[in-house]
């Protein structure tokens, strides 16, 4: 089973600290991974993929193969990135579960 | 475009109450998913359909029940409402697999049980 892990439940950092939110994964083969970010008592949104290579909100993921890691990164948080952070494989084509790890809460200070 | 909506928002029920929780999606997605989410918890998993007619359970299937009669919908049962079930529920959806397109989310359910 496709499976990540978060092992940080809440990370505090104040204003202009560089920022590294883990997530591990635990299968083989070329996953999918995607970044979510959840801001209070708002839906659930796409921060950002591994497929695009992209940077929103000044926040960029590498997927590094040799350590089974999709580490989100921002080189100096604002406190409006202060939310949930959630990371998450793309479903399985045989199955469709989706399990998300536990979620990291980002908490920048002023 | 209104990609995945759920209604009710907001819900009190009594112990022992029933009820349905509504989830559509226009994007012609075939997964959908609904989770809870518990205070300072992250998402469970409750229920999953990997299309039309087919679903099957995640990691907290008890005291709930699911139907996908059709693509676009894929309403959430509890059947007899304990206060374990107050949390907020979201329904998401996706396309296949390979597409790296993610999932869309509804912006949630809060039910509270009394």
């Amino acid at each position: 089973a496709q499976r990540v892990t978060q092992p940080e439940k809440l990370l505090s950092v104040f204003k202009g600290a560089p920022v590294e939110l883990k997530c591990n994964y635990s299968y083989s083969g070329s996953p999918e991974l995607f970044w979510y970010v959840q801001y209070s008592r708002q839906r659930l949104q796409l921060l950002l993929r591994h497929i695009s290579r992209e940077s929103i909100k000044g926040f960029t993921a590498d997927l590094n193969k040799g350590e089974t890691s999709f580490h989100l990164k921002k080189p100096f948080a604002q406190e409006e990135d202060s939310a949930m952070y959630y990371c998450a494989p793309e479903p399985s084509g045989n199955t469709g579960k989706l399990i998300f790890g536990q979620g990291t809460t980002l908490q920048v200070k002023p | 475009n209104a990609g995945v909506t759920q209604t009710p928002k907001f819900r009190i029920l009594k112990i022992g109450q029933s009820m349905t929780l509504q989830c559509t999606q226009d994007m012609n997605h075939n997964y959908m998913y609904w989770y809870r989410q518990d205070p300072g918890m992250g998402l469970k998993l409750i229920y999953y359909s990997v299309g039309a007619g087919i679903t099957d359970k995640g990691e907290v299937p008890n005291g709930y029940n699911v139907s996908r009669s059709t693509t676009e919908d894929f309403p959430l049962r509890l059947e007899l409402a304990a206060p374990s079930q107050t949390s907020v529920y979201f329904c998401a959806s996706s396309y296949h697999s390979g597409t790296g397109n993610g999932y869309t989310f509804g912006s949630g359910t809060r039910l509270t049980v009394v």
